[in-house]
């Protein structure tokens, strides 16, 4: 069954706490993206990943960081930097080719007490 | 730089009723445009997409057409059902080897019995 996982669907942290949201995919992309979404914001890129052990910053990269040390995974850290961290995050990644469809997981929601 | 505006929401409407979600976009070359849906509580999912002017994306009943003159990607359903009540969103990128997509705001649509 081909697809993104993400991991927990919702999360709970306290305020200062970092976290760490985890993205697999099973798809074969080379690049996975990580997305913000707030209520009526839409969504922003926070970080993008074209091959492993590649990542560049997305629009608000601030008080995030990631890795990507296997082609499948591609998990975010929110730190204790990151202001206004409770939100709705959402991994991504890109068929490439001709395509250019970007596909969805499930996403993960974070609160942050 | 790049753009895409979205009509405010939420749009609310009875079943069987017309459907346009109007969506516009800024780009200073020629962008691929999508339509993503969002159910409550999950990920996007793509409904449809355009890679070049005139191009017509129709999928699940819903259709969008490419139109270069007036820079839209107008979404349209002919009749719409309890079921098709989501967030809707219009994006566009340029594809290539990056594909960062650009979100608009997002419109939720409600459709009552």
């Amino acid at each position: 069954d081909g697809g993104i996982t993400q991991s927990p669907k919702y999360l709970f942290r306290k305020e200062g706490q970092n976290v760490t949201l985890s993205c697999e995919q099973n798809l074969n992309h080379d690049a996975m993206y990580w997305y913000r979404q707030d209520p009526g914001q839409g969504l922003r890129l926070i970080y993008y990943s074209q091959i492993v052990n590649d990542f560049q910053k997305g629009d608000i990269a601030e008080g995030y960081s990631v890795s990507r040390e296997k082609k499948e995974s591609f998990p975010l850290t929110v730190t204790s930097a990151q202001k206004n961290p409770t939100a709705f995050y959402l991994c991504a990644t890109l068929a490439g080719g001709s395509y250019n469809e970007q596909f969805f997981g499930p996403g993960t929601r974070l609160t942050v007490l | 730089g790049d753009s895409v505006t979205q009509m405010e929401g939420p749009v609310t409407l009875s079943e069987e009723a017309f459907l346009t979600i109007n969506c516009t976009y800024t780009a200073t070359g020629y962008p691929s445009l999508f339509w993503y849906v969002q159910y409550p509580g999950e990920g996007l999912q793509l409904l449809l997409k355009a890679t070049k002017a005139d191009d017509k994306g129709s999928n699940k009943g819903f259709e969008a057409t490419y139109r270069k003159e007036t820079t839209s990607f107008h979404l349209e359903k002919g009749s719409v059902q309890v079921s098709d009540s989501a967030v809707y969103f219009c994006a566009l990128n340029y594809g290539g080897s990056q594909g960062n997509l650009i979100f608009g705001k997002g419109t939720k649509l409600s459709v009552k019995p």
